[in-house]
């Protein structure tokens, strides 16, 4: 059972366009959710994060947009560049219920993002 | 992110063999995991260790023995692998002080068992 889901394998994207990775969730129990860039032969970096509190969080070029009632994040990259291109993976965590001081993260199996120049 | 270490990058061993994986943070965190990421699959927590003790054991094969001496330091000892266990393992450590808790990743640990 796969908690996390990002349902597209890979996106293509012109240089300076939005690129927006999707991922969708069913545990109601998560309350955390980051996304981590990773590069081949390296290890994962994380980019950002939003609470359930929020919606919206946004650094820089980067937003996470959170719709709680339909279980569905979403990673923002405007303008994209070609050094952007990675594999983006994102996770989740039930920080608050599950009732530990660390992060237990269950992540989806990625989405390879392309930026052409 | 650069607080977090893993040697050896590459490693290739026999079903034989007996080798470690270390970890090292440099982040003053609390926690710390061992993931393996194998080809087109999610990233499988394998443990999760917290102020030093083994907290969650996520039925891996006791072929894999973690061993945690201190907060900064985490290992991975590996012995009579099994071709399939080749994979990629990431280390991570993250704050572990109450939700919510972001972890971060080491480069990683190439693994070949032939």
């Amino acid at each position: 059972d796969q908690q996390v889901k990002q349902n597209s394998p890979s996106l293509s994207v012109q240089e300076g366009r939005i690129s927006i990775l999707n991922c969708d969730y069913t545990n109601s129990m998560f309350d955390y959710f980051l996304w981590y860039k990773k590069y081949p032969a390296e290890g994962p970096t994380f980019l950002i994060s939003i609470s359930s509190i929020k919606d919206k969080n946004e650094d820089g070029r980067f937003t996470v947009f959170l719709n709680k009632s339909a279980k569905h994040l979403s990673l923002h990259i405007v303008p994209s560049q070609p050094g952007d291109s990675a594999v983006y993976f994102c996770a989740a965590s039930a920080g608050s219920a599950g009732g530990t001081s660390y992060g237990k993260l269950t992540f989806g199996q990625g989405t390879i993002l392309t930026v052409h120049p | 992110e650069t607080g977090v270490t893993q040697t050896p990058r590459h490693l290739v061993m026999g079903m034989t063999n007996k080798k470690s994986l270390k970890c090292e943070q440099h982040l003053g965190h609390n926690a710390m995991y061992w993931y393996k990421q194998s080809a087109k699959k999610p990233l499988e927590l394998m443990f999760v260790y917290s102020l030093e003790e083994r907290v969650e054991n996520n039925s891996v094969p006791s072929r894999f023995s973690p061993e945690c001496p201190n907060s900064s330091h985490l290992f991975l000892h590996l012995h009579t692998l099994q071709p399939e266990d080749s994979a990629l393992y990431l280390c991570a450590s993250s704050p572990g002080q109450g939700a919510p808790d972001t972890q971060y990743f080491g480069p990683g640990t190439r693994l070949t068992v032939l």
